[in-house]
């Protein structure tokens, strides 16, 4: 079956990087988008950017740019998030989401979510 | 980017109840709107693509269309299980950006 399993919950400190990584499995891993998207505490979905694991091609929110870094391991079939220069506000759940090439918007499954905490 | 608002914020029903749910694109996204719906603590789930097609294994009460750049997810008859909050997502350009969310409670 479909899964992607993301690396556990991280605490950094305002300034710092995080590296999240979503390891996939019961599927080609090279057929697929991975997207990364966040939910702060109590607030709505933020879409972050897509990579696609064939060519390692990526597409990130202008909201994100300079900060932010997807890349992936095809012979491992995992992707990373790599996220820069924390800010409080980056405190958020993030996931790793599969969506088809038919349809890259459209995530058909999710990674458990990983919290990421920033503070002092 | 395109912006998306989504109406109510929060709603409350009962069991069995038809709710509709909105959501307005800023400008023209052709059909490229997917619904997702999460429970707390959990992460979305798919359940309608391209405005209309639901996904598989949600079932046929969610439904899905359109109005120019008004969309609209309907849930015909309400069950326990669909207390949650609802998110609309536009697919038409990136980044693609989602709407605020629909808290549906019970009444």
């Amino acid at each position: 079956q479909v899964q992607l399993v993301q690396s556990g919950a991280e605490v950094k400190k305002p300034g710092a990087s995080v590296k999240v990584s979503c390891k996939a499995s019961g599927y080609t891993f090279t057929s697929y988008y991975i997207q990364w998207v966040r939910q702060a505490p109590g607030q709505g979905l933020e879409w972050m950017g897509i990579i696609n694991p064939s060519g390692g091609s990526t597409n990130y929110a202008q909201n994100f740019q300079g900060r932010v870094s997807m890349t992936r391991d095809t012979s491992t079939s995992t992707v990373y998030l790599e996220l820069s220069s924390l800010r409080s506000e980056d405190t958020a759940v993030y996931y790793c989401a599969r969506a088809p090439f038919s349809s890259e918007s459209s995530v058909d499954y999710w990674g458990q979510g990983t919290l990421v905490t920033v503070s002092s | 980017d395109i912006q998306m608002t989504q109406s109510p914020s929060s709603l409350s029903a009962s069991a069995g109840d038809r709710v509709t749910i909105t959501c307005r694109a800023s400008q023209s996204i052709s059909s490229y709107l997917n619904w997702y719906q999460q429970k707390p603590g959990r992460a979305p789930k798919l359940l309608i693509y391209a405005t209309s097609d639901l996904q598989g294994g949600v079932p046929s009460r969610f439904s899905g269309s359109k109005s120019g750049t008004d969309f609209t997810l309907t849930i015909s008859s309400l069950q326990p299980e669909d207390f949650a909050t609802y998110y609309c997502q536009q697919g038409y350009s990136t980044p693609y950006t989602f709407g605020q969310g629909t808290k549906l409670e019970i009444k």
